[in-house]
Formats: structure tokens, sequence, C-alpha cells
């Protein structure tokens, strides 16, 4: 157990739907970071959180947004789902605001869209 | 912005042979350096980082690699794999102008006997 709690661990839902996944750090971390891993593209950057606040965008589409709560887990909802997003999500924390000093990974949200 | 190249995308050996998981990356500030293993239908786990000092790294299960700042690499190494080493495994980058870790597409290493 790496102490990032992420659930669920899968989820099926059609095209056009919304779905909410959610994280919580690592006791004692303040950023929250989202990754999308596919076989295509890989780990992609989506967004990261630092103590509430947004502190970074990467590949994140419109379709998606996140927020971090104060007692600090976080949630990506994903709106109007297309087969294209079906992927590993991926929920990390670290202490610090800018993880130079690693990440600590959860074990993942499957979502498949069918 | 940094980025990282991972030269393999798969890598066979046998067990108890040594092998190297290579690793260049591109910035042009001071980097930090990391490589994660995926275990299947698992998350990502730490296996060592290189944030400054010596430049030899050990990290978990006999690890190490070694950052070379003139060759912008940091090569994973293993002198004898074992097969629960097989796995998915990731070199990442950051640096104090971003954020987020930059993670290369990942080495597929599969052991056998």
């Amino acid at each position: 157990d790496s102490g990032v709690t992420q659930t669920p661990k899968h989820l099926i839902t059609a095209t056009g739907q919304r779905v909410t996944l959610r994280c919580s750090p690592r006791s004692g971390d303040l950023s929250v970071y989202w990754y999308q891993q596919s076989l295509d593209q890989g780990l992609q950057f989506l967004i990261q959180y630092y103590n509430g606040e947004e502190r970074a965008k990467g590949n994140i589409l419109e379709r998606f947004s996140a927020q971090q709560f104060p007692d600090l887990h976080s949630e990506l909802n994903l709106s109007s789902l297309e087969l294209g997003d079906s992927a590993l999500y991926f929920c990390a924390s670290s202490v610090d605001g800018r993880g130079n000093y690693g990440y600590t990974f959860g074990s993942g949200t499957r979502l498949t869209v069918v | 912005a940094q980025s990282v190249t991972q030269l393999d995308s798969q890598v066979p050996v046998f067990e108890e042979a040594p092998v190297e998981l290579r690793c260049n990356y591109s910035s042009s500030v001071s980097v930090y350096l990391f490589w994660y293993v995926q275990y299947p239908n698992q998350g990502l786990q730490l296996l060592l980082k290189y944030l400054s000092g010596s430049t030899l790294v050990k990290g978990i299960n006999g690890f190490e690699a070694e950052f070379n700042k003139s060759q912008t690499s940091f090569h994973l190494r293993k002198p004898s794999v074992h097969i629960s080493d097989t796995a998915e495994y990731f070199c990442a980058v950051s640096s104090n102008s971003g954020y987020a870790l930059n993670f290369g597409k990942g080495t597929s290493l599969l052991v056998t006997p």
C-alpha cells in the first residue's frame, strides 16, 4: 500500500456520460497530480494541485476538470466521454509543489468507455 | 521544457544475466531524474532518484543508475536479473523550472528462464 488511495479501481461507462475519479494523497503530501496512461500515448500529465490551488496544467482536455478539496483529496471529472478516453488514470502525490523528490502513485482507476 | 527518451521499447533478457535500460534526457537546466517500475495491473513504484551529489545512485531491488551530464543520460542497470523483475520501467525528469514529472514511454523488461 503506497498510501495514495484511488477509487474506484474499475469503471465502465457509456459514451457521452460523465464520471468522477477520486484520489486521497499520502498523509502529509500537499500536491496531487493526475496522469492518463494509454498504450499509444504513454503517461500523460493532466493537471496538478498544490494545497487546494491549481499549480500546473498539462495535456488536459476541456471536457476534463479537477479540483482539490480542503482535506486535500482530489477529484478528476471526465465528461462527454468518448471511446478514446478509455485508459488508466493515475493519481500521485508529493510533499512539495514540484515533485522534485519524486511522487507516490496510487494503483489507478481503469476507465473503459463503451 | 525537459523531456525523456527511452531508447528501447522492449528488452528481453535471460534470468541471472545483466541488463541495462537506457534513458536520455533533454533539458537546458539542472534536472532531477527518476526511474519507476510498474508491475502488471499496478501503479508506479519509485526505484531510485538522482537529485544531486554522487552520480551513481542505488535503488531498491538491486538496481542502480548512473547520471552522466555530458551524455545527458541516466541508464538503469542490474547485474543479475530475476524473473520477478519482469515489468515496465519508466524514466522521468523534472527540474526547478517545471512542476510535473515528464515520463518516457517506458521499456518493457521481459526476463525468461
